[in-house]
């Protein structure tokens, strides 16, 4: 399974655009990139996924570069409740499981 | 909206004993997920569930554990004998066809 790279924390002033990114570069030509994220050890909540495209729904944008070795998930008006890890994940789809690993994400913090 | 129910919500119980978690997975959604994060640690993947079987399960998920899902509507994780290092937060989760999965809000395991 690919591997991502996430930087471990972002501060985001409140209502400006939040822009995360993501290294994904051992990714292959029929994998997606998923983004998820987790509020305080609730449980993850699925944001976004896309495999080539630039993807866009009432929660975020997301931007992969042409190469498709990294991608930037984009919150456009950032609110305190937006404070969260987010996690960047290329399923594994062995046996057609698409388990989810987990790293250490991106800790959010949106700042009034 | 649907969305998946675990309970209980926190769940203490004595080295040795036997729990039982359980899920109400999203009534359309085919594959079934444990997952768990001991505080302060990364999600982790336990087993994936479908068509009444394990598809995939980690090194965590040894003899201890065990899946089931009794009827049309519950999907239950079992440990057999709690050992200390099993408190953790369980998530479950479930998806459709499509790999975006949707968890529950987690029951916390607390083995005294």
């Amino acid at each position: 399974d690919a591997k991502t790279t996430q930087p471990t924390s972002m501060d985001c002033a409140e209502g400006r655009a939040a822009n995360l990114p993501c290294n994904h570069s051992t990714i292959s030509g029929n994998e997606y990139v998923y983004w998820y994220r987790q509020i305080h050890s609730q449980g993850p909540q699925y944001i976004i996924h896309g495999l080539k495209n630039n993807e866009t729904n009432e929660m975020a944008s997301l931007i992969i570069t042409e190469d498709r070795k990294s991608s930037t998930l984009i919150l456009p008006h950032a609110t305190l409740r937006d404070t969260a890890v987010y996690y960047c994940i290329v399923p594994y789809s062995g046996a057609g499981s698409y388990q989810l690993t987990f790293g250490k994400g991106t800790k959010l913090s949106v700042i009034p | 909206e649907p969305e998946v129910t675990q309970t209980p919500s926190h769940q203490v119980t004595q080295m040795g004993q036997e729990v039982i978690l359980r899920c109400v997975p999203i009534s359309n959604h085919l594959y079934f997920y444990w997952y768990r994060q001991i505080l302060g640690q990364k999600v982790e993947f336990l087993v994936s569930f479908y068509n009444n079987e394990i598809s995939e399960k980690s090194e965590i998920f040894d003899d201890q554990f065990s899946v089931e899902r009794p009827d049309g509507s519950n999907f239950t994780l079992k440990i057999r004998s709690t050992k200390l290092e099993d408190s953790a937060m369980y998530f479950c989760a479930s998806r459709e066809g499509g790999n975006e999965q949707f968890f529950g809000p987690g029951t916390r395991l607390t083995v005294l």
